[in-house]
């Protein structure tokens, strides 16, 4: 089945520093990604939507210049956390949507820690 | 707007038993695609069972089976034979035929399963 591999799984920066998250799509072309955060016992928030070879699409809240988002090629997405903060310590998950109507896979999240 | 309410923040149920999860959603649109994902401790969102709206039979994967109101906007997941593995965060999703690619997540049902 389609298989989305993320990485890192779990990452601890300190505080200032920048982080990147990899979402590769492993036996399929994703034109179109999705990235989420999703903080303890709650749902899933939509940050942003990324489209191969365009820019990405932010929800509104979202500070586009902290959280870069790059879809460079059908097989890789990659958001990367600028000046990490304690409050950007949190769980994210990206996703890709299937062709056909098939649906989404998801990634197996990172979390990501802040101190 | 599309919105997804699950007012169900926890549920239990014995082992080998019968449990339901209600999902109410609202839209204007007439086509548009319906989800369960499972989220279990390992975080990993996997998919459920998903239900096209035009279609008026209700979906069934094995144990898992919806009862799908198109008229009610009712979309609820019925699990039967609880199993330990059932055990996880539910969460009912929608998303519109066209348009918007964005899955529309409720709050989810935290539904544990006791020996």
């Amino acid at each position: 089945g389609a298989v989305v591999s993320q990485h890192p799984s779990w990452v601890i920066c300190k505080s200032g520093t920048s982080v990147k998250i990899e979402c590769r799509s492993l036996d399929f072309q994703a034109t179109t990604m999705f990235w989420y955060r999703q903080f303890p016992k709650q749902s899933l928030m939509l940050m942003a939507t990324s489209n191969e070879g365009s820019k990405a699409t932010y929800e509104q809240g979202v500070e586009k210049d902290k959280f870069l988002i790059n879809h460079a090629s059908l097989t890789l997405s990659t958001l990367t956390v600028t000046s990490a903060h304690p409050e950007d310590s949190s769980f994210y998950i990206c996703s890709a949507r299937l062709g056909g109507d098939y649906g989404y896979t998801f990634g197996s999240g990172t979390r990501l820690t802040v101190v | 707007a599309q919105t997804v309410t699950q007012s169900q923040p926890e549920m239990s149920v014995q082992e080998a038993e019968t449990v339901t999860l209600s999902c109410t959603y609202d839209t204007s649109e007439n086509n548009y695609y319906l989800f369960w994902y499972k989220q279990p401790p390992s975080r990993q969102m996997i998919l459920v069972i998903r239900q096209e709206a035009y279609k008026q039979q209700n979906a069934t994967e094995n144990r898992f089976s919806v009862n799908f109101q198109k008229a009610a906007k009712s979309f609820s997941l019925k699990i039967s034979d609880s199993q330990l593995g059932d055990t996880a965060m539910y969460f009912c999703a929608f998303k519109a035929q066209g348009g918007s690619e964005k899955l529309v997540f409720g709050k989810g049902t935290k539904l544990t399963v006791n020996p």
